[in-house]
């Protein structure tokens, strides 16, 4: 089975502090994503990388960076946490070509 | 552009049967459908390529009518497991990134 997994479920952040999301797959994907998921508002691409130490901006870029130093890892950094990033945040990857995307169990930040 | 998706919220009956849109103002080449389960990540369900065709996974099914742009996912006889939340992701190339609507939440009761 593909396995997505997210290195926290809960976090709460203070205003201004620099947050890591980590993801981990363990498929060998070439392909993973960053989106953020908000009541009404569905699922937001924030970032996505088809390759080590490549990334594309998705439709939410601002105020977030992402590293890719490694295939199985991806990582969403909030440079400066602010309270409007308060959000759940899923990381998904797929293979390269791949159509199905698995997703992470998600990670619910506070930021106060 | 989100595409969008109708009904806003379904509530359904054991064994009655529902139908979700998903509409995109381009161009598209893929559909995919995702089901999210309170508290669980999103789990593929199905992909509709450009061309019309419709697949079935069970007692779901879907349609893509390209030219029209918007596909349906059909639920046939529902059972309490299909309630969550139904997002599609739509995509205009083959290597594209998806982009998804806000979804709808679909509850099936006893």
């Amino acid at each position: 089975d593909v396995k997505v997994t997210q290195s926290s479920r809960y976090l709460v952040k203070r205003t201004g502090e620099k947050v890591f999301l980590e993801c981990v797959q363990d498929m060998d994907h070439e392909n993973m994503f960053w989106y953020r998921q908000d009541p009404g508002l569905g699922l937001r691409l924030i970032y996505f990388s088809y390759d080590v130490k490549m990334k594309e901006k998705g439709d939410i870029p601002e105020g977030y960076s992402v590293s890719r130093e490694k295939k199985e890892r991806f990582s969403l950094i909030l440079e400066s946490a602010s309270t409007n990033q308060t959000s759940m945040y899923l990381c998904a990857s797929s293979s390269q070509g791949g159509e199905t995307q698995y997703f992470g169990p998600g990670t619910r930040l506070l930021v106060l | 552009q989100q595409p969008v998706q109708s009904p806003q919220a379904v509530i359904l009956r054991e064994g009655e049967d529902a139908v979700i849109n998903c509409s995109s103002s381009k161009a598209l080449y893929s559909v995919h459908w995702y089901r999210q389960k309170h508290g669980e990540a999103p789990v593929f369900l199905m992909i509709l390529l450009k061309g019309g065709e419709q697949k079935g996974h069970e007692k779901i099914s879907a349609s893509f009518n390209e030219k029209k742009q918007q596909s349906s996912l059909y639920l046939t006889a529902s059972q309490l497991s299909y309630s969550g939340t139904y997002f599609c992701g739509t995509a205009t190339g083959a290597n594209s990134k998806l982009t998804f609507g806000k979804g709808i939440t679909l509850s099936v009761r006893p």
